[in-house]
This record gives C-alpha cells, sequence and structure tokens, in this order.
C-alpha cells in the first residue's frame, strides 16, 4: 500500500497564476482534509470531504476549491495565487466515525511545498 | 485559531535523557492525539487518549490527560537520536474526525 500520496512535491508559482495539488490514497478511506502549515505554526485545515461529492470548509478556506470526484482523491485548487498562499501542504485521510473507536487517527502525506513569488 | 498550544516550544536533551511535553487546549474535546513530524516529512500518528482516559502508554510513550485543566502531557522516555523530530498535540472535537492542531515542540535529542 503506497497510503496518502501528494503530487507534485514542490512547485513555484507567479502571483495570479493557477493550480490544482492532487491527493490520493489507497485505504478506502472515507474522510480526507486538506491542511497547510506555516512556519512556527501547527496545521491549519483548509477543506475536508467525508465521502465522494461532498466537501466542507475548515477554518482557512478563502482562496483554496476543493473537489471529491471519486473517493480515493482529493484536490486542491487555487485560482489565483498569492505570496499569503506559500506554504507546504498536507493532504491526510482516516476512516469514517462510524467505523467505531479506534478508527479516529488521520493518516498523512508527505506535504506539497509551495512557493508563490 | 488554534485549539492546543505545546509547551515548550523547543527541547533539547542528551540521549537516555526523558522528554516531557506539554499541551493545553480550550474547548471540550472527544480525544487528543500526539503526531510526530520529522523535518521535512508527513505527520506520523503517536498515540489517541480519549476524554474518558486519564493516562495511556505506547512502547516508551505515556501520554497523560486531565479534562479538568484541559492539559495533556507527553512523555518519551530513554530517548534516543532518533526522536528528534517535532511534536503535535490535535484535539478532536467536532465530528468527522477534524483535529485542531498545536504549534508543536521541537525536540533534539543529542548522541
Amino acid at each position: 500500500n503506497a497510503g496518502v500520496t501528494q503530487t507534485p512535491k514542490f512547485r513555484v508559482l507567479k502571483t495570479g497564476q493557477s493550480m490544482t495539488l492532487l491527493c490520493a490514497q489507497d485505504m478506502n478511506h472515507e474522510y480526507m482534509y486538506w491542511y497547510r502549515q506555516d512556519p512556527g505554526m501547527g496545521l491549519r485545515l483548509i477543506h475536508y470531504s467525508v465521502g465522494e461529492g461532498t466537501t466542507a470548509k475548515g477554518e482557512v478556506p478563502d482562496g483554496y476549491n476543493v473537489s471529491r470526484l471519486k473517493k480515493q482523491n482529493f484536490l486542491l485548487g487555487l485560482e489565483s495565487a498569492a505570496p499569503s498562499q506559500t506554504s507546504v501542504y498536507f493532504c491526510a485521510s482516516s476512516y469514517s466515525t462510524s467505523g467505531g473507536l479506534g478508527q479516529e487517527t488521520q493518516y498523512f502525506g508527505p506535504g506539497t511545498r509551495l512557493l508563490v513569488l | 485559531s488554534q485549539q492546543g498550544e505545546e509547551d515548550p516550544q523547543a527541547l533539547s536533551i542528551q540521549e537516555g535523557e526523558n522528554a516531557t511535553m506539554n499541551c493545553s487546549y480550550k474547548t471540550s474535546i472527544n480525544n487528543l492525539q500526539w503526531y510526530r513530524q520529522n523535518s521535512g516529512r508527513g505527520l506520523v500518528h503517536l498515540i489517541l487518549i480519549r476524554s474518558n482516559e486519564r493516562e495511556k502508554h505506547s512502547g516508551r510513550l505515556r501520554v497523560t490527560l486531565d479534562t479538568s485543566k484541559k492539559s495533556s502531557s507527553l512523555l518519551i522516555t530513554a530517548s534516543r537520536a532518533a526522536d528528534t523530530a517535532s511534536y503535535f498535540c490535535a484535539t478532536a472535537s467536532g465530528g468527522y474526525n477534524k483535529l485542531i492542531f498545536g504549534a508543536g515542540t521541537r525536540l533534539a535529542v543529542h548522541p
């Protein structure tokens, strides 16, 4: 099992450009999440999905859009990149809560470093 | 806003010593989790403690939870150089396993 994978690993954008980050998981998890991590801070939730075709806003959703067309994939889009979106982006997945106790932990991808100039 | 706050922000110890990290949070929780992040890598889950539990062990890790003080501590015993990493507490209080992370403690273990 590859677990959670993210592409690309690193990207440089100019202000105003758009891009999509791809997250894929092969654990058949219902829930998926996108976080950003900035220096000296913990992870902050951008958007999350509780199943195929569903998405919801997290703590810092502005400037981002997401889609979950397939259960195994969760895409994060930046329509018009800004320097404030320079960050490391992490995707994570977990089992649904209906799976019972012991299913609450999240599994993380290796991250995507994004630099917006 | 972040739910958890870790203390200290950075910790430097020698191999073989114990490392203690503390986490405080603001609202009631379902569970509290600790994750480790090696430099430049993703987070790895270490241990989960539920709101009705007070202490939990996993190998060299010991976690305590005091819901009356809204605080938790992570103890790593007999530390090794390989334990060098950042450690984050994360609280789950809403549905869908959503987590709110603290800013983390950077642990350096010197050989």
